[in-house]
């Protein structure tokens, strides 16, 4: 099983903060990360893939970046707000015969306007 | 554009009963997943498919069946439902290897009595 871990597990932001978290996933065998955000009630939705080291990626607000060689990818949010609240999960795809990602517990943002 | 359904939304089930779990996708995916999500656990890989006809075991397969008969379905079936199988199940498919960029349904809430 491989490892994929999420920090932190929660966090509590005020409207208009920026913020970031990490994903770590083995730095070996590395193909894709995806970062995906899961709203409350809802199903999960990609929000990014990231298949090289050093790829940077950005949506409104949020950004994502990668480093395969240390196995991390960092998510930031600029400008938090209420509707940003939702649990980010990351996905690491392994580049071996497999046709799976393996899924972090997620982080869990909450913004207070 | 339906994308990724799963049938049916919710469930009860006694102890001991059998039930099927259908998936269905209709943008030609090759690749489909079975997901358990239990509190504070994310996501946790059941049984995936790399296509029609094939089957492989994710990282919490027991308890579970799975069958690929058609490419556009994936069935999830339990034999005889325990309490511990209570869950959220997600089905997800994708068109890349290692569930790049998965398109997730809405979920099956499961309670086993």
């Amino acid at each position: 099983i491989l490892n994929v871990e999420q920090s932190p597990q929660s966090l509590h932001v005020q409207e208009g903060d920026s913020t970031n978290f990490t994903c770590s996933f083995p730095s070996s065998n590395f193909y894709a990360l995806h970062w995906y955000r899961w709203e409350t009630a809802k199903s999960p939705e990609a929000l990014f893939v990231m298949t090289l080291n050093g790829d940077e990626k950005k949506k409104g607000r949020i950004s994502a970046t990668l480093n395969t060689k240390e196995g991390y990818s960092y998510l930031y949010i600029k400008g938090s707000q209420p509707e940003d609240s939702a649990t980010y999960l990351c996905a690491f795809g392994p580049n071996t015969n497999a046709g799976k990602s393996t899924f972090g517990d997620g982080t869990t943002l909450t913004v207070k306007p | 554009n339906a994308g990724v359904t799963q049938t049916p939304k919710f469930r009860v089930l006694k102890t001991g009963q059998s039930m099927t779990l259908l998936c269905a996708q209709d943008m030609n995916h090759e690749y489909m997943y079975w997901y358990r999500q239990d509190p504070g656990m994310g996501l946790r890989l059941i049984h995936y498919s790399v296509g029609e006809g094939t089957t492989a075991k994710g990282e919490v397969p027991d308890g579970y069946n799975v069958s690929r008969l058609k490419k556009q379905n994936f069935l999830l079936g339990l034999e005889s439902a325990a309490p511990s199988q209570t869950s959220v199940y997600f089905c997800a498919s994708s068109y890349f290897w290692a569930g790049i960029e998965a398109f997730f349904g809405q979920g099956t809430r499961l309670t086993v009595v």
